[in-house]
């Protein structure tokens, strides 16, 4: 049972552009939101977050919304650039406490120059 | 380094074989993570250590896996007598300990160790 689901595998966007990435997630019990960029043959990194007491994050080209009555969120990049090019993931947690992230399966953002 | 290093980078081991997966958390660090990631799909839970406590371990798929933290500092994940189907990159993760009035804060990961067994 998927606990937090980003339906589109991929995406591809025109460079200056504005990129949309959506999550959702079932377990009312999150309250804490991440995404994380990744590249070929790396690790994770962080990009941004998002607890449920905002419904807006916004960091340089990076803006994350949370619609908590929807259980849903998404990752807007305006503009988007070809460096942005990799695979994006939703991660959640509980707020304030050491437990684990759970992650979507990824969306593979291209942008195209 | 200043960041989550792990090793080896790739490591491929015969079915049957026993492997050892090594993370260096960054310094200070209180909380450290291990994930399996399939190829195509998002990284999945394995275990959880809070220094050297193992806190939670309920996403180890069988008792092949054994993680241990017994400093608090560096972690190994160890597979027994590896199967196909432990075929995955492993990752790591360190997080400090929340901010005194409960303030999460994110996860750094490592470059992960992709196991082929063959």
């Amino acid at each position: 049972d998927q606990q937090v689901k980003q339906n589109s595998p991929s995406l591809s966007v025109q460079e200056g552009r504005i990129s949309i990435l959506n999550c959702d997630y079932t377990n009312s019990m999150f309250d804490y939101f991440l995404w994380y960029k990744k590249y070929p043959a790396e690790g994770p990194t962080f990009l941004i977050s998002i607890s449920s007491i905002k419904d807006k994050n916004e960091d340089g080209r990076f803006t994350v919304f949370l619609n908590k009555s929807a259980k849903h969120l998404s990752l807007h990049i305006v503009p988007s650039q070809p460096g942005d090019s990799a695979v994006y993931f939703c991660a959640a947690s509980r707020y304030g406490g050491n437990t684990p992230l759970v992650f979507g399966k990824g969306t593979r953002l291209s942008v195209i120059a | 380094g200043a960041g989550v290093s792990q090793s080896p980078r790739y490591k491929v081991a015969k079915r049957g074989q026993d492997v050892a997966l090594r993370c260096d958390p960054i310094s200070g660090h209180v909380s450290l993570f291990w994930y399996q990631q399939a190829l195509g799909q998002g990284p999945e839970f394995l275990t959880y250590f809070q220094n050297e406590a193992q806190l939670d371990k309920s996403g180890l798929p069988s008792d092949r896996f054994f993680a241990e933290r017994p400093e608090g500092s560096v972690s190994t994940l160890k597979i027994q007598r590896t199967q196909q189907e432990d075929s995955a990159v492993y990752l790591c993760a360190s997080r400090r300990n929340r901010l005194t009035g409960g303030k999460n804060t994110e996860a750094f990961f490592g470059q992960g160790t992709r196991l082929t067994v063959v």
